[in-house]
């Protein structure tokens, strides 16, 4: 079945540092990729998302682009800040009729000032 | 303002206890889900909907029930609390199509001892 891989935390980062958390999935159709974050205490926000191939999410400095061809959707910010600090998530929906979204583990990331 | 409110925020079971998780959304979202979250597995589907008098199961469904009398309400039955259940729970909801992400509640923080 379907299914999304994202690298292991925590991640831990001097603020202005470059940040990359890595995410590969496996489906067999043509699902859209999305990357959520979850602040200490509260629940997830949609970060960004990508619906087709080579498309581009962004918002808030993070970027992900969707690679077919490495099934991968990897979150990037060139310059984190303290209040980056906070659980993201990678995620896919496989576009059936029932819209069910399949979660990676989650990754800690931790920005030290 | 508008988006997923969960009750309660925090609760304690003893086990063998029975209650319910109370989920409600006023953005007319069609699909609902259920997750549970625990460290180091990322977020589980429990339970779904696709519309009102339609739920279905998802990966962790044991344990649990749901109806979906209504679009705006999707409560989470829990019959015979065990000490397995404990967990963050987090209700979400979202329009059709694989290109919107969810909206999800703030969560519920369920401890059964």
């Amino acid at each position: 079945g379907d299914s999304v891989t994202q690298m292991e935390g925590p991640v831990t980062l001097s603020e202005e540092a470059f940040l990359t958390i890595n995410c590969t999935y496996t489906a067999t159709g043509y699902p859209s990729l999305f990357w959520y974050v979850q602040y200490p205490g509260e629940g997830l926000q949609l970060l960004l998302k990508a619906t087709k191939a080579d498309d581009k999410g962004s918002n808030k400095g993070f970027e992900a682009t969707y690679r077919k061809e490495t099934t991968s959707f990897h979150l990037e910010k060139g310059s984190v800040q303290v209040s980056d600090s906070a659980v993201y998530f990678c995620a896919l929906s496989d576009g059936g009729a029932t819209n069910k979204l399949i979660f990676g583990t989650g990754t800690l990331l931790a920005v030290q000032p | 303002n508008a988006g997923v409110t969960q009750t309660p925020k925090f609760q304690v079971l003893k086990t063998g206890q029975s209650m319910t998780l109370q989920c409600a959304q006023d953005m007319n979202h069609e699909y609902m889900s259920w997750y549970r979250q625990d460290p180091g597995m990322g977020l589980r589907l429990i339970h779904y909907s696709v519309g009102a008098g339609i739920t279905d199961q998802g990966e962790v469904p044991n344990g649990y029930n749901v109806s979906r009398s209504t679009t705006e309400d999707f409560p989470l039955r829990l019959l015979s609390a065990a000490p397995s259940q404990t967990s963050v729970y987090f209700c979400a909801s979202s329009y059709p199509g694989q290109s919107e992400g969810y909206t999800f509640g703030s969560g519920t923080r369920l401890t059964v001892v």
